[in-house]
């Protein structure tokens, strides 16, 4: 059974560099026929698409948020990871990270989700 | 890119039928059959519900189904239940090779 469990830090300062990883059981991020992303969701709102990473290391951005995000992997460990620069309250989110099947583009797997509140 | 235009809200009693309608471009709902339905449930992470514009994953009810007619994508729930009460989001691939959600439509079961 796949799972997916965000983590990173809770509380991040205002103009610094929100970090989260998510790490992968049960299946390999290398494994052909997927994306790797994350969805972030503020408090009472909608859902909002961040970032996916092909499972041949291509990476695809939100073009909103594409000059503060980066996503990697490692699949040493079997982690993907997100970095949001220069955060401010309106970053302050639910931050759920996914996996997105290639052959219909939807997200079939979702993590638990993590708050991240952005404050000094 | 924008989001994609949801009611707010809909209503029913049990056992009716609703729908919600998910209206984008043809640069996304109205370009690719890749429209997909999430269930979300106060504090949980959203659930898959409908892909492909209409097929239903394994174990979700087939009281769910979905249709497209042009840029605007439909989810429809028949037989109406408590369980159901929940925010319902559609998204969709889109020719930029990104995704994109609509803003979401809370269900009320009346």
């Amino acid at each position: 059974q796949l799972q997916l469990q965000e983590s990173g830090p809770g509380l991040v300062k205002p103009s610094e560099t929100l970090s989260l990883t998510c790490t992968v059981s049960g299946g390999s991020i290398s494994s052909s026929g997927y994306y790797w992303g994350w969805i972030r969701q503020p408090p009472g709102k909608g859902l909002e698409w961040i970032a996916n990473i092909y499972y041949s290391g291509r990476t695809y951005y939100n073009p909103s948020l594409k000059s503060r995000v980066t996503i990697s992997a490692d699949t040493s460990k079997n982690q993907f990871s997100l970095k949001v620069s220069s955060v401010t309250a309106a970053d302050t989110a639910v931050y759920y990270c996914a996996r997105v099947e290639d052959l219909g583009r939807e997200i079939g797997y979702w993590g638990q989700g993590t708050l991240v509140t952005v404050s000094s | 890119q924008s989001a994609l235009t949801q009611p707010a809200s809909v209503s029913g009693s049990p056992g009716q039928s609703i729908t919600i309608s998910c209206t984008g471009t043809s640069s996304d709902v109205g370009g690719y059959n890749y429209v997909s339905w999430y269930q979300q449930h106060p504090g949980k992470a959203p659930k898959l519900m409908i892909y492909e514009v209409s097929n239903r994953p394994s174990g979700v009810s087939n009281r769910f189904s979905g249709s497209k007619s042009g840029n605007t994508a439909s989810l429809t729930i028949s037989g109406l239940q408590a369980e159901d009460e929940a925010d319902y989001y559609c998204s969709s691939y889109t020719s930029s090779v990104t995704w994109v959600f609509g803003g979401g439509t809370k269900l009320t079961v009346l």
